[in-house]
């Protein structure tokens, strides 16, 4: 089976500027989570998707939003780019939302703003 | 909310020796999951073993064990007979498993970073 993908690997943006990430999870798998890696704060949980309905969200601005289409793939969306947006975005995919189900993680998207 | 901590933000191990990594964690749910992953620095996180809070039982994954002391909210890894490979951040992880909450969503600790010496 093949993993998590997310494209783009790495993108550079301009402040003000959006952005648009996607994952792919595997196949299979309803249930797409998004996380912001950033030195500073760590990993921090964005949201959650399950079956095209957003389950939880973390503490982020309305800025940062996502959604999830009819086939599990997931976008997650920032707009108004700010510098303090340059960090590592990984999302992981579950088979469902919840229970001893493991989560897999892709190989993350660098964004960076300048 | 809950919150995870991890207090050593790097340790360093001899090749073949064991390790710990500790982890600390506050919540107020009685059901609950904790993991531990692996970043490697390719930036792949993987899942290394994980914990029921209702099993009293610590788990095992070849190598890698925890000590799982609910009453004290503490959920150390142990690595033993450590390998060039397992350098790594690692990090702990909780995730609520309360049916009104049932969800993915992980809470991470800060991190360690694991440095294997030859």
């Amino acid at each position: 089976k093949a993993g998590v993908t997310q494209t783009p690997r790495y993108l550079i943006k301009t402040r003000g500027q959006q952005v648009t990430l996607s994952c792919s999870p595997i196949s299979g798998h309803r249930s797409v989570s998004w996380y912001q890696q950033t030195p500073g704060q760590g990993l921090q949980f964005l949201f959650e998707y399950f079956s095209e309905t957003q389950r939880n969200k973390g503490n982020f601005p309305g800025r940062f939003s996502g959604r999830q289409f009819s086939n599990s793939r997931s976008e997650m969306n920032v707009s108004t780019l700010e510098l303090g947006d340059s960090a590592l975005y990984l999302c992981a995919s579950s088979l469902t939302a919840g229970g001893w189900y493991e989560q897999y993680f892709g190989p993350g998207t660098r964004l960076t703003v300048t | 909310a809950q919150t995870v901590t991890q207090s050593q933000p790097e340790m360093s191990v001899q090749e073949a020796e064991t390790v710990t990594l500790s982890c600390t964690y506050d919540t107020s749910e009685s059901d609950y999951y904790l993991f531990w992953y692996k970043q490697p620095p390719s930036r792949q996180m993987i899942l290394v073993i994980r914990q029921e809070a209702y099993k009293q039982q610590n788990a095992t994954e070849n190598r890698f064990s925890v000590n799982f002391q609910k009453a004290a909210k503490s959920f150390s890894l142990k690595i033993s007979d450590s390998q060039l490979g397992d350098a790594a951040m690692y990090f702990c992880a909780y995730r609520s498993a309360m049916l009104n909450n049932a969800g993915n969503m992980l809470t991470f600790g800060g991190g360690t970073r694991l440095m294997v010496k030859p």
